[in-house]
């Protein structure tokens, strides 16, 4: 069954470094995610990416964030100067186009990057 | 925005016993309805969804009901297994076509199987 990879699996940066995660998404998918989830706490949505562009982004995807897909395959994260409350899982999804244009498909998952900043 | 609340927060039942978790939402626009189970390490992993113009769906063990006047949605896991035990999350979307549809998720429930 095709999935969702991320790498690295695990990340250490210095605070005020630039981190990229990096995502390859399902093969045939058209709709990309990143969420978050600090440690304990519930999976929150940062970014959602269409059509070459950023359809929705929450509070938390402020100007220190940005995503791109430069191949058609990949999907990153950059993170410029991290803060210590940047360290969490980082999850990317993706998600197909089902029949008639109509999003009825679900969102699948990567095991995601855990970043941690010093 | 929409806001998902999640109960209980840990379970502990004893294997071949049943499961309840309960889900509130807030955004009656909200249409599309996914339960995700996330093992330690791993990614939340898909293991039912509901849309609105159902009332209950069931895939095996699992079963999950929606209650669109109360806005309120549940998962059934029935003669619960140790492979069982995981947390499981709750979420809400506004599907509609041609848009991203972000996930807002319940703040997730420790379930435990017992032998």
């Amino acid at each position: 069954e095709p999935e969702v990879t991320q790498t690295p699996s695990h990340q250490v940066t210095q605070m005020g470094q630039e981190v990229i995660l990096r995502c390859v998404p399902i093969s045939n998918h058209l709709y990309f995610y990143w969420y978050r989830q600090i440690l304990g706490q519930k999976v929150e949505f940062l970014v959602s990416f269409y059509n070459n562009e950023i359809s929705e982004k929450s509070e938390i995807f402020d100007d220190q964030f940005s995503v791109e897909r430069p191949d058609g395959s990949n999907f990153t994260l950059k993170i410029r100067s991290t803060k210590l409350e940047d360290s969490a899982m980082y999850f990317c999804a993706s998600r197909g186009q089902g029949k008639s244009g109509f999003s009825n498909q679900p969102q699948h998952f990567g095991d995601g990057t855990r970043l941690s900043i010093l | 925005g929409e806001n998902v609340e999640q109960h209980p927060s840990t379970l502990s039942v004893q294997e071949g016993d049943s499961a309840v978790i309960k889900c509130t939402y807030s955004d009656s626009a909200s249409n599309y309805f996914p339960w995700y189970k996330q093992e330690l390490g791993k990614g939340p992993q898909l293991i039912i969804d509901i849309r609105s113009n159902v009332g209950e769906k069931k895939d095996q063990r699992i079963a999950v009901t929606l209650n669109k006047t109360a806005k309120h949605f549940s998962l059934h896991i029935t003669e619960t297994q140790p492979e069982d035990s995981a947390v499981y999350f709750c979420a809400a979307s506004k599907r509609s076509p041609g848009t991203a549809s972000k996930l807002t998720f319940g703040t997730g429930t420790r379930l435990q199987v017992t032998l």
